[in-house]
C-alpha cells in the first residue's frame, strides 16, 4: 500500500499569511505513460464532509478561490493558501489515487495564529 | 445540483449486519464509478470500496473485504454498501462519494454514523 504521510499535524498561522501543508507519498504517483500525479488535496470543516479542493496534484477544482494552489510531483507535494482567510480553518488532506488501497495522509489541522 | 444523501446507519452489536444505501441526484449515475470512504471518531479518512459504472468492477480495502459488498442499481440512481459481521473498529462515519476520473472524490455526501457496540 503507498502511506501518504502529511506534516505538520497542525499548523498556526496568522490572518492574510502564507501557509503551507506537505504531503509525502511513500512510492511515486506520477504515472508516465501521461505524465500526471494521481493526487488530490481536500478541505474538512467541523461535522461537514470533505470538499475537494484540488487533483492531478495542481489543478483547482471549479469555485474553490485562486489563493489556494497545489504543487509537486513524484512522492512530495505541497497545498499552500497564499493569504490565510478565516474561513480557511479546517483540516486538510491528501489522498493518492494513483493504485488500490486509495490512501489518504492523517490530516493537517490548520488554525488562526 | 449534485446530490449524495446516505441513510442506515445506526447501533449494531458486534457480529451484526448493516446495510447502507446512498440515493444519488443531480448527475448521470450511471456514467460514473461511485465509492465509499469512512472517517472514525476524531479520525482520519480512510476509502473502503469502489464500484464500476456497471457493476462488473468492485474493489474493497483489505480489512473489510469478504464482509462488506458494495453494490448498485443504477435504474434507482443508488448505491449500497452492505456490511457484515461488524466489529468496533467499523465504527465511523461512512460517506458515499462520486468517484471522478481517475480516482478523487466529488462530491461526497453528509455521511451516516455506523456505531459497532454491545
Amino acid at each position: 500500500d503507498i502511506v501518504m504521510t502529511q506534516s505538520p499535524d497542525s499548523l498556526a498561522v496568522s490572518l492574510g499569511e502564507r501557509a503551507t501543508i506537505n504531503c509525502k507519498s511513500s512510492q511515486s504517483v506520477l504515472y508516465s505513460s501521461n505524465n500526471k500525479n494521481y493526487l488530490a488535496w481536500y478541505q474538512q470543516k467541523p461535522g461537514q464532509p470533505p470538499k475537494l479542493l484540488i487533483y492531478w496534484a495542481s489543478t483547482r477544482e471549479s469555485g474553490v478561490p485562486d489563493r489556494f494552489s497545489g504543487s509537486g510531483s513524484g512522492t512530495n507535494f505541497t497545498l499552500t493558501i497564499s493569504s490565510l482567510q478565516a474561513e480557511d480553518v479546517a483540516v486538510y488532506y491528501c489522498q493518492q489515487y494513483y493504485t488500490t488501497p486509495y490512501t489518504f495522509g492523517q490530516g493537517t489541522k490548520l488554525e488562526i495564529k | 445540483e449534485v446530490q449524495l444523501v446516505e441513510s442506515g446507519g445506526g447501533l449494531v452489536q458486534p457480529g451484526g449486519s448493516l446495510r447502507l444505501s446512498c440515493a444519488a441526484s443531480g448527475f448521470t449515475f450511471s456514467n460514473y464509478w461511485m465509492g465509499w470512504v469512512r472517517q472514525a471518531p476524531g479520525k482520519g479518512l480512510e476509502w473502503v470500496a469502489n464500484i464500476k459504472q456497471d457493476g462488473s468492477e468492485k474493489y474493497y480495502v483489505d480489512s473489510v473485504k469478504g464482509r462488506y459488498t458494495i453494490s448498485r442499481d443504477n435504474a434507482r440512481k443508488s448505491l449500497y454498501l452492505q456490511m457484515n459481521s461488524l466489529r468496533a473498529e467499523d465504527t465511523a462515519v461512512y460517506y458515499c462519494a462520486r468517484v471522478l476520473l481517475s480516482g478523487w472524490f466529488d462530491p461526497w455526501g453528509q455521511g451516516t454514523l455506523v456505531t459497532v457496540s454491545s
